[in-house]
């Protein structure tokens, strides 16, 4: 399976700009996307296939890159963006996930 | 508005079944394709599986062949997920999420369901 890899915490204040990576292990074309999701709720998209922003997601969120590289960033970051962050690809089968990103404000 | 509305938590004892449903609302129930996803606490979330409401047809991640078998109700827009021989490692929260087809990301999600296993 297709391993994706995300870095396990990031903090950050308020109007930064955070970049958050996920690598995976072999090639996924540009079918990555980003999902966002808050404690005891479900996940939520974000980005599509790398960089196409979903409906009604503001545009502070955007992401980029293809293969096996890609970065979702979020500029500038507002006290509501803590949440953790997934990656998932849907090139090679099974889809899989990242284990995800944890997202604090200082 | 779309909405994936799943049944209530489950506690489960080991070697037990627990069949959990997705009602779906606010689209063509038959134009998406529905999958089961699990989550447990600390790990990646795992893709099982997806079905075709129109077709009945499924596609299970291998892992999950045996552990999980998924089924529709189109008279009720509703989707199923049954596990079986429940472990402890089943514990976990299970979403249905929609997709529009294969290589799509998830637009929809449940609020997801706790299957709880243990004696």
């Amino acid at each position: 399976d297709t391993v994706l890899t995300q870095s396990p915490a990031l903090a950050v204040s308020p109007g930064e700009r955070v970049s958050i990576s996920c690598r995976a292990s072999e090639g996924v074309n540009s079918y990555m996307h980003w999902y966002q999701q808050k404690p005891g709720q479900q996940p939520k998209l974000l980005i599509y296939k790398a960089s196409n922003l979903a409906s009604g997601v503001p545009a502070r969120f955007s992401g980029s890159g293809s293969g096996t590289d890609f970065t979702l960033t979020i500029d500038p970051v507002e006290a509501d963006d803590t949440a953790t962050y997934f990656c998932q690809q849907s090139w090679n089968d099974p889809d899989t996930f990242g284990a995800g990103t944890k997202l604090e404000l200082k | 508005q779309v909405q994936l509305q799943q049944s209530g938590a489950e506690l489960t004892k080991p070697g037990s079944s627990v069949k959990i449903s997705c009602k779906a609302s606010g689209y063509t129930f038959t134009s998406y394709d529905i999958s089961w996803i699990k989550q447990r606490p600390g790990q990646a979330l795992e893709w099982i599986g997806a079905i075709n409401p129109g077709s009945g047809g499924t596609g299970y991640n291998e892992k999950f062949k045996g552990k999980a078998t998924l089924t529709v109700d189109k008279s009720s827009s509703t989707a199923f997920m049954q596990l079986s021989s429940l472990t402890p490692e089943d514990t976990a929260v299970y979403y249905c999420a929609r997709l529009l087809r294969v290589y799509l990301p998830f637009d929809y999600w449940g609020q997801g369901v706790m299957v709880t296993v243990s004696s």
